[in-house]
């Protein structure tokens, strides 16, 4: 089983449609979550870290799910330009500085 | 002003050469990372270096040689290139959170490396 693990897609959605990804991680000791997004030909840049709270940060939401050890990400009101790969980033705990990706979502959001 | 950059941004070479791959940011992190981003799109991660130390060395071929020469840069050296070697090669680096919690990695562009 991996360590982190997303559904690859690819989810086709209609402009202005929420779409909603998930991500589970296997080690319980993990500390910091985070989802990047990476567009075709491009290095990963940071789209939100997710915190125990939860956060959003207009359209997207993440959550934190320590119990089923699950991470959420939610887009309301897609947008073209949302079309991307999503990676859920994992680091295991404190003291350790290995980030652990997951193989990424791909999303295209259709005109 | 680029963060973290990356030389060169392509590289074409024949099996059997020896190349390297440059990497610097100038935000004042203290660990930098390669990692390694296959046909299949999957990012692992190679090694990693906090204040000049290695301190991630994962499974990977000793052909592969990082070296950290101060904490802004980090490069990769790769002796006796094959095939499968070819992938998209990017450079990272965070700052390690005062909490115990990791901060975000913030990327180079890449380094596509294609051996012919």
């Amino acid at each position: 089983r991996k360590e982190v693990e997303q559904d690859p897609g690819p989810f086709n959605v209609p402009e202005g449609a929420t779409v909603a990804f998930n991500c589970t991680y296997s080690n319980s000791a993990s500390q910091s979550f985070f989802w990047y997004r990476q567009d075709c030909r491009k290095e990963p840049k940071l789209l939100m870290s997710v915190y125990s709270s939860g956060n959003e940060d207009g359209r997207f939401t993440a959550q934190l799910n320590r119990a089923s050890q699950y991470i959420s990400l939610l887009i309301r009101d897609s947008k073209l330009s949302d079309s991307a790969t999503y990676l859920c980033v994992v680091n295991r705990a404190s003291g350790t500085y290995k980030y652990i990706f997951g193989t990424g979502t791909r999303l295209k959001v259709l005109a | 002003d680029t963060a973290v950059s990356q030389t060169p941004k392509y590289l074409v070479t024949q099996m059997g050469n020896d190349k390297s791959i440059k990497c610097e940011q100038n935000l004042g992190h203290d660990t930098m990372y390669w990692y390694k981003q296959d046909s299949k799109k999957f990012l692992k991660i190679m090694f990693s270096y906090n204040n000049k130390e290695l301190i991630i060395n994962e499974t990977v071929p000793n052909r592969f040689s990082p070296k950290s020469p101060d904490k802004a840069h980090l490069n990769l050296h790769i002796n006796s290139l094959e095939l499968g070697d070819s992938a998209v090669y990017f450079c990272a680096s965070s700052q390690p959170g005062t909490t115990g919690l990791h901060n975000e990695q913030f990327f180079g562009p890449g380094t596509r490396l294609t051996v012919l």
